[in-house]
């Protein structure tokens, strides 16, 4: 199985500044049959389901800010929240679908 | 809008067996991968099990191999968890969730496996 490893646990940040939350996986999930990275990013409240906010790395679902972005490819990736708002205080998982689905372990991020 | 409903949560002993559903609308349910992912109090995602559209395909996570099953009614846009042989470490909140990328989730229903 593909392993995902979010580096960093916990984030704490100003408000109005960036956070950037990073991920790598064990093998790359870049698809050379269609060249798309089959990662995805998700947001979790407390006491709420997560939400998924990117897939296929870098396209935001239909409805998220577009505070949120998505980069990176093959096995390195990035979430970056470009000004960071009160109710974006979450933990947030990136989740890889190449194969059969593994996550991370989440980054909380908190308001500094 | 999609709407996911889990139901059949409970507190069962070790060794029991438990039976989720989930009731699915808002979408074409016979066109959708179906998946099972449950989290443990205070813990991160883990995805148990998916089912292919038409039920002719299934996976699971090592761990649940051959004590759970999952399946699903297309008439009745409904997918299930047979929960069997239960162990403590199964506590957890079970999330339907569609989509080969785990697009959408319902609230979860939890399950507490304790003597």
């Amino acid at each position: 199985d593909i392993v995902m490893t979010q580096s960093t646990d916990s984030l704490a940040v100003s408000l109005g500044e960036r956070a950037t939350i990073n991920c790598k996986s064990s093998q790359t999930v870049l698809s050379s049959s269609d060249n798309k990275n089959y990662l995805a990013w998700f947001q979790q409240k407390p006491g709420q389901p997560p939400k998924m906010l990117i897939y296929w790395a870098s396209t935001r679902k239909s409805g998220v800010p577009d505070r949120f972005s998505g980069s990176g490819s093959g096995t390195d990736f990035t979430l970056t929240i470009s000004s960071l708002q009160a109710e974006d205080v979450a933990v947030y998982y990136c989740q890889q679908y190449y194969g059969i689905p593994t996550f991370g372990l989440g980054t909380k991020v908190e308001i500094k | 809008e999609v709407q996911l409903v889990e139901s059949g949560g409970g507190l069962v002993q070790p060794g029991g067996s438990l039976r989720l559903s989930c009731a699915a609308s808002g979408f074409t349910f016979s066109n959708s991968w179906m998946n099972w992912v449950r989290q443990a109090p205070g813990k991160g995602l883990e995805w148990v099990a998916n089912i292919k559209q038409g039920g002719g395909e299934t996976l699971y996570v090592d761990s649940v191999k051959g004590r759970f099953t999952i399946s699903r009614d297309d008439a009745q846009n409904s997918l299930y968890l047979q929960m069997n042989s239960l162990r403590v470490e199964d506590t957890a909140v079970y999330y339907c969730v569609t989509g080969w990328g785990l697009d959408d989730w319902g609230l979860g229903t939890l399950v507490t496996v304790s003597s």
